[in-house]
């Protein structure tokens, strides 16, 4: 079965640089959820998306910004990166309506040096 | 707001045994769905169970079940026959409107099964 793709898996970037990371839902998938997981933390959410609007915002840096395009996939782009940022990033789906939850991916390791 | 708290940072079990993972939250909604999910060291987050606040029969999916007290506000997970491919960090979490709706964590809590 297909799973929600995340690209890249790992992504090393300088301080002050600007890094865009992607999700791909699973198909017929409506709902995106962007979560960071900072080294020995729990998963913290950001974002998320439905039908291509936002639909729920959490603690996201002013800095980091991300859309849901026609296609469902979205994008979490994240600028003038600090050290802090380094983190894992997952990216979640869902199906408004069905009860089969999230579907996580893999997660984008960021490592902000 | 709604918080999820696991008291247990880290817990260890001889392989097949059982361990009962504590898992406690807060909340003021009358429905909601609870979870566990696993992180093995691949990182990759992974459904174990899950539990609908208004169904009174506790959830159980194979060597997992759950024992959800909703007056207690408590969701503990129960692993039988535990399992090395069962090491990994479990995370408690809390969603208050179904599939659709942001998770909210708890610390996690890091099992260790030893041969």
């Amino acid at each position: 079965a297909a799973g929600v793709i995340q690209s890249p898996r790992h992504l090393i970037k300088e301080k002050r640089e600007t890094a865009t990371l992607k999700c791909y839902p699973i198909p017929r998938h409506d709902t995106v959820y962007w979560y960071q997981q900072g080294p020995g933390q729990d998963p913290q959410f950001l974002i998320s998306f439905y039908e291509k609007m936002q639909s729920d915002k959490g603690s996201i840096p002013d800095r980091f910004s991300a859309q849901q395009f026609s296609d469902y996939h979205s994008e979490l782009n994240m600028s003038s990166l600090e050290l802090g940022d380094s983190a894992l990033y997952f990216c979640a789906s869902s199906a408004r309506g069905s009860l089969d939850g999230y579907t996580f991916g893999s997660g984008t390791r960021l490592t902000v040096v | 707001a709604q918080t999820v708290t696991q008291s247990q940072p880290e817990m260890s079990v001889q392989e097949a045994e059982t361990v009962t993972l504590s898992c406690t939250y807060d909340t003021s909604e009358s429905n909601y769905y609870l979870f566990w999910y696993k992180q093995p060291p691949s990182r990759q987050m992974i459904l174990v169970i899950r539990q609908e606040a208004y169904k009174q029969q506790n959830a159980t999916e194979n060597r997992f079940s759950v024992n959800f007290q909703k007056a207690a506000k408590s969701f503990s997970l129960k692993i039988s026959d535990s399992q090395l491919g069962d090491t990994a960090m479990y995370f408690c979490a809390y969603n208050s409107g179904g599939s659709n709706y942001k998770l909210t964590f708890g610390k996690g809590t890091l099992l260790t099964v030893n041969p």
